[in-house]
């Protein structure tokens, strides 16, 4: 079975500055996905970065991108020029490619942006 | 582009009480997932369906139920309420069904009273 760990629960970051997101994961299994989702007030679930284990570049999306250490099962998402908009709560997921598939998601980190 | 598709959006029933949540998925995906996030947690796997057939099951409970139709739209059917079923129920989707990114629809809001 997998596990993720988000250990911190709220953090916050003054607009246009730069915020890292943190996440441990545990597993056996040697291919897989990692994801960050966001959840704003609305609550629904917008998919914000994915990175495949099997690559060792990290993903980029915009503003965001990860910092992905297979061997060390790290997986922290990094938040440039924060906007107030970015305010949400974000979860760290895991996917296995195999069958029967599903995510496991951390417990999910809130983040403030001030003004 | 076409999401998935969730309805009620909101759902009210009293304890005791039967919902059904629908859920259609992105056109031509495959398989359906539904997880259960309550107040404050993280969303849970509930189970998932490829092809019509169940795929794989997580913490749901006996009082639940769910299918997957022939035009691949999901049902998740839930009996004899209780206050902790409260809980936004999200259906998600993928083309895939060994492990690729999966399209949340926007959830349906339980309330039990």
């Amino acid at each position: 079975a997998q596990t993720v760990t988000q250990s911190q629960p709220e953090m916050s970051v003054q607009e246009a500055e730069t915020v890292t997101l943190s996440c441990t994961y545990d597993t056996s299994e040697s291919d897989y996905y990692l994801f960050w989702y966001k959840q704003p007030p609305s609550r629904q679930m917008i998919l914000v970065i994915r990175q495949e284990a099997y690559k060792q570049q990290n993903a980029t999306e915009n503003r965001f991108s990860v910092n992905f250490q297979k061997a060390a099962k790290s997986f922290s998402l990094k938040i440039s020029d924060s906007q107030l908009g970015d305010a949400a709560m974000y979860f760290c997921a895991f996917l296995y490619t195999g069958a029967n598939s599903k995510l496991t998601f951390g417990k999910g980190i809130t983040l403030s942006v001030r003004p | 582009a076409a999401g998935v598709i969730q309805s009620p959006r909101h759902l009210i029933k009293e304890k005791r009480e039967t919902a059904t949540l629908k859920c259609y998925p992105i056109p031509r995906h495959d398989t359906v997932y539904w997880y259960q996030q309550g107040p404050g947690q993280d969303p849970q796997f509930l189970i998932s369906f490829y092809e019509k057939m169940q795929s794989d099951k997580g913490s749901i409970p006996d009082r639940f139920s769910a299918q997957q139709f022939s035009d691949y739209h999901s049902e998740l059917n839930m009996s004899s309420l209780e206050l902790g079923d409260s809980a936004l129920y999200f259906c998600a989707s993928s083309l895939v069904h060994t492990g690729d990114e999966q399209y949340f629809g926007p959830g349906t809001r339980l309330t039990v009273t």
